[in-house]
């Protein structure tokens, strides 16, 4: 069975601190994403990468898929209250499927 | 806007009662999917649907079933609700050809079984 651990497991900031969260496995992923998650909702997509390397950016949020596909990490910098939640990485083992298995979680507190 | 509706947000249940879960997706996706979601563990996988009357198994299926006889609509059955099934329970979907496989999730269940 394949496994995605994240670190860490819980972060707890300041507003204006940078942060990074890891999303590591042993095995090979076709395609990454990261979601985040608010109390009371499903989670919601992010962003997917697809290639090893890859770098995306989304406002003040980095993704980056590790150079063997093994995997990735989300930076977000000068964290605001409203980035608050709980992030999901998922992977995709076989090229162009739909079915993703989901990382342990971070759950990030950004305080004002 | 895209949808995914779960029938109950929270749900209380005994022991060995039959519990069924039903989600509908407005967006005329192929893929449904069942996720249990449990603190520290994640989401995993319990059963997944490509298309009508079609379904495979994830990852830890036991103890549950599912039906999809329309496609807009994905049913988790719980055949005989025990403690250990006591969790958040999430459903999603997604077309098969989208550029970045973009799960839509439902808000989810909040299953107890006493």
């Amino acid at each position: 069975t394949q496994l995605l651990e994240q670190s860490p497991q819980f972060l707890s900031i300041q507003e204006g601190e940078n942060l990074t969260v890891y999303c590591n496995s042993s095995s090979v992923f076709s395609s990454l994403q990261w979601y985040r998650q608010e109390p009371g909702e499903g989670p919601v997509l992010l962003v997917t990468v697809v290639t090893g390397g890859e770098v995306k950016k989304l406002k003040r949020l980095t993704f980056q898929f590790g150079d063997a596909r093994k995997d990735s990490s989300l930076h977000i910098t000068a964290a605001q209250p409203g980035d608050t939640g709980l992030y999901l990485c998922a992977g995709s083992s076989v090229s162009g499927t739909y079915k993703y298995i989901f990382g342990t979680g971070t759950r990030l507190k950004v305080l004002a | 806007d895209v949808k995914v509706t779960q029938s109950s947000r929270y749900l209380v249940k005994r022991t060995g009662e039959k519990v069924f879960l039903e989600c509908v997706q407005d967006m005329d996706h192929e893929n449904m999917f069942w996720y249990r979601q449990d603190p520290g563990l994640g989401l995993r996988l319990i059963y997944f649907s490509y298309d009508v009357k079609m379904k495979e198994k994830g990852d830890i299926p036991e103890g549950y079933s599912v039906s999809r006889e329309k496609k807009e609509r994905f049913s988790l059955i719980l055949e005989s609700a025990s403690t250990n099934q006591t969790s958040m329970y999430l459903c999603a979907s997604s077309f098969t050809y989208a550029e970045d496989y973009e799960q839509y999730f439902g808000p989810g269940t909040r299953l107890t079984v006493t």
